[in-house]
């Protein structure tokens, strides 16, 4: 049961426009998101993160979108630059069944090519 | 402060053969988990280890287990290899009291390991 979806494996934008990474979940109980930046033989760094009760969340060229009815998140990448080509994580997080500690889900992954 | 460093970095094995991986966490953090990363399947959760116990376990089969010791350094190991369980294994250490910040979630670089 993938419990957090990135639908879309690759996405190839131009250098200078936007890029839109989008990820969807289906466990209601997520209250914490994250988007991580992997390049290849290296472990992926954190990139920008977003609270339940927000539903934007900006750091630079970064912006990440929460739409909780929809159950959707989107990493948005203005402008987009070559040294941006990457493979991007989204990750859900919620409290254990148990409690008393976070359980995190990370999704397949989308390869963003940007073409100088 | 040091990363997560997961050693070796590079690890050819041959079939039936066992295999054991290490990860120091970050000083300080207590909890280290482990993902396998293949193309395709994005970060597939094994397991979390936190003050040397097993609280959370992903769906692998019995081969794959794991220890974490008094000093949070954590190993994985694998017996019986098969050629499937060539991968890139991913390490990250977390303090779930960082959370507003990158969750306090930090991968290594990883261990890519060929089954031969």
């Amino acid at each position: 049961d993938q419990q957090v979806k990135q639908n879309s494996p690759s996405l190839s934008v131009q250098e200078g426009r936007i890029s839109i990474l989008n990820c969807d979940y289906t466990n209601s109980m997520f209250d914490y998101f994250l988007w991580y930046k992997k390049y290849p033989a290296e472990g992926p760094t954190f990139l920008i993160s977003i609270s339940s009760i927000k539903d934007k969340n900006e750091d630079g060229r970064f912006t990440v979108f929460l739409n909780k009815s929809a159950k959707h998140l989107s990493l948005h990448i203005v402008p987009s630059q070559p040294g941006d080509s990457a493979v991007y994580f989204c990750a859900a997080s919620k409290w254990a069944d148990s409690g008393g500690y976070q359980k995190v889900t990370f999704g397949t992954g989308t390869k963003l090519q940007v073409i100088p | 402060k040091a990363g997560v460093t997961q050693t070796p970095r590079y690890l050819i094995k041959t079939r039936g053969q066992q295999v054991t991986l290490s990860c120091s966490p970050i000083s300080g953090h207590r909890s280290v988990s482990w993902y396998q990363q293949t193309p395709g399947q994005g970060l597939q959760f094994l397991f979390e280890y936190f003050s040397e116990t097993q609280r959370n376990k992903g769906n692998f089969p019995g081969r794959f287990s794991g220890r974490q010791f008094s000093n949070s350094r954590s190993e994985m190991n694998v017996s019986t290899l098969e050629l499937g369980d060539s991968a890139l294994y991913l390490c990250a250490s977390s303090d779930y009291r960082d959370r507003a910040s990158n969750y306090g979630y930090t991968f290594g670089s990883g261990t890519r390991l060929t089954v031969v």
